[in-house]
């Protein structure tokens, strides 16, 4: 399973924007990136995913880079209701597998 | 409308006494997963279903084992439960594409106590 870094814990002001960082450099030509966050006592929730284009949709957008290594979420402006831990995991498609790395916990400040 | 649905949110077992947790699904999914997350920790995959297929994971003790009936849903069962089994166990749902363009839908978990 291919490895993803990203960094253990950021810090936001509220209605401020979020750049979430992830590196995977040994990303295969076929991984798609995906980004779940896990609110406190609640199960993982999709937020977003892409292959090699930036994406968009209602809660993120995800930018990736030109040769793939990294990926970035984007959180336009960050709300109290967005703090969580934050997951980039890659999907190989050779598996069904989504494997979890060690996540960013995303404290954001009133 | 919850569509995975993980039942008890939570459940206490005595040490070494066999427990089943369980899950159900309302999106036919074809591949189910269970998921151990201690404290502070990420999720980690114990296996996985795809259809009717067994998937173990390399490092999944034979302690924990799985059952999967029909499509809609999917047990675990620990048989001899150990302290450091104490944890959150999470299911999840995903529909299989032949690529790795599907997310992955989890249900609320069960946080088991060992006592």
């Amino acid at each position: 399973d291919a490895k993803t870094t990203q960094p253990n814990s950021m810090e936001s002001n509220e209605e401020e924007p979020v750049h979430l960082p992830c590196n995977h450099s040994t990303i295969s030509g076929t991984d798609y990136i995906h980004w779940y966050r896990q609110l406190p006592s609640q199960g993982p929730e999709y937020v977003i995913h892409g292959l090699t284009s930036n994406v968009n949709n209602r809660m993120a957008s995800l930018a990736i880079a030109e040769d793939r290594k990294s990926s970035t979420l984007i959180l336009h402006r960050a709300t109290l209701r967005d703090a969580a831990v934050y997951y980039c995991i890659l999907r190989s498609s050779t598996g069904n597998q989504f494997y979890f790395g060690t996540g960013t916990s995303l404290t954001v400040i009133p | 409308d919850a569509m995975v649905i993980q039942n008890p949110r939570y459940q206490v077992t005595q040490f070494g006494k066999p427990v089943t947790l369980s899950c159900s699904q309302t999106l036919n999914h074809n591949v189910m997963y269970w998921y151990q997350q201690k404290s502070s920790q990420a999720p980690k995959l114990l296996f996985h279903y795809y259809d009717k297929d067994f998937n173990n994971e390399a490092d999944t003790p034979d302690n924990f084992q799985s059952r999967r009936p029909n499509t809609s849903f999917c047990f675990l069962d620990i048989r001899s439960p150990g302290l450091g089994d104490a944890a959150m166990y999470l299911c999840a749902t995903s529909r299989d594409s032949g690529r790795a363009n599907t997310e992955a839908f989890f249900g609320q978990g069960t946080r088991l106590t060992v006592v």
